[in-house]
């Protein structure tokens, strides 16, 4: 089962402006998490949110999480070239299957 | 170095092999996973372990198997029951099992079908 499903799937921005990835999943959660992944390599943790907050900031990193809506924003301010890769979102049901569930993931180009 | 390592990094498989991706980690994590990416997508469980000798299914299960005998080890298999192989598998690892912080994700093994 794909729990979370990413919007949009790619996203291309110029250097310096925000970018911001929705994620929206189907139940209830311990917690939430987004992940980075650049082209052919493995994932990397990027900021994780509890059920019961609203909003968490990590550098310029911004996430907010909506359970009554059962979705969540990744907001990236002030874009860099750098920052070019794929964002998932991943959840932790908390009950049945002990492992993370992930989204399909939103491809962020960020052009010099 | 801690970490979590995958080996080989490419892997090519003949029609009807079996074969064995390795993931190893020394983060003395009891939780590792085991997940396959297709091109452009996201990624699909195949198979989880909290602990040593004991291991789940996951979303994808048919064709694979695992074997979980070392805290340290999680190999996975592909077998010749496994239709359509291809694709980038990427191993993980958590030291937590209830609830989940942080997953740890070795550089993945890319297997193609030849």
């Amino acid at each position: 089962s794909q729990q979370g499903e990413e919007d949009p799937q790619a996203l291309s921005i110029q250097e310096g402006e925000n970018a911001t990835m929705n994620c929206s999943y189907k139940t209830s959660i311990n917690n939430l998490q987004w992940y980075r992944q650049n082209s052919g390599r493995g994932l990397v943790h990027l900021i994780l949110i509890r059920s019961n907050e609203r909003e968490k900031h990590s550098g310029r990193l911004r996430v907010t999480l909506d359970t009554s809506k059962k979705s969540s924003s990744l907001l990236i301010t002030a874009s860099r070239a750098a920052d070019t890769a794929s964002y998932f979102c991943a959840t932790d049901a908390g009950t049945g299957r002990r492992a993370l569930t992930f989204g399909s993931g939103t491809r962020l180009q960020v052009q010099p | 170095d801690g970490g979590i390592t995958q080996s080989p990094k490419y892997l090519f498989r003949k029609e009807g092999q079996n074969v064995t991706l390795s993931c190893e980690q020394n983060l003395n994590h009891d939780a590792m996973y085991w997940y396959r990416q297709d091109p452009g997508q996201g990624l699909r469980l195949i198979y989880y372990s909290q602990i040593v000798n004991d291991f789940q299914k996951g979303d994808i299960a048919e064709g694979y198997s695992v074997s979980r005998e070392k805290k340290e080890s999680f190999p996975l298999t592909v077998t010749s029951a496994q239709k359509n192989p291809t694709a980038f598998y990427l191993c993980a690892s958590s030291g937590d099992r209830v609830p989940f912080t942080e997953a740890f994700f070795g550089q993945g093994t890319r297997l193609t079908v030849v």
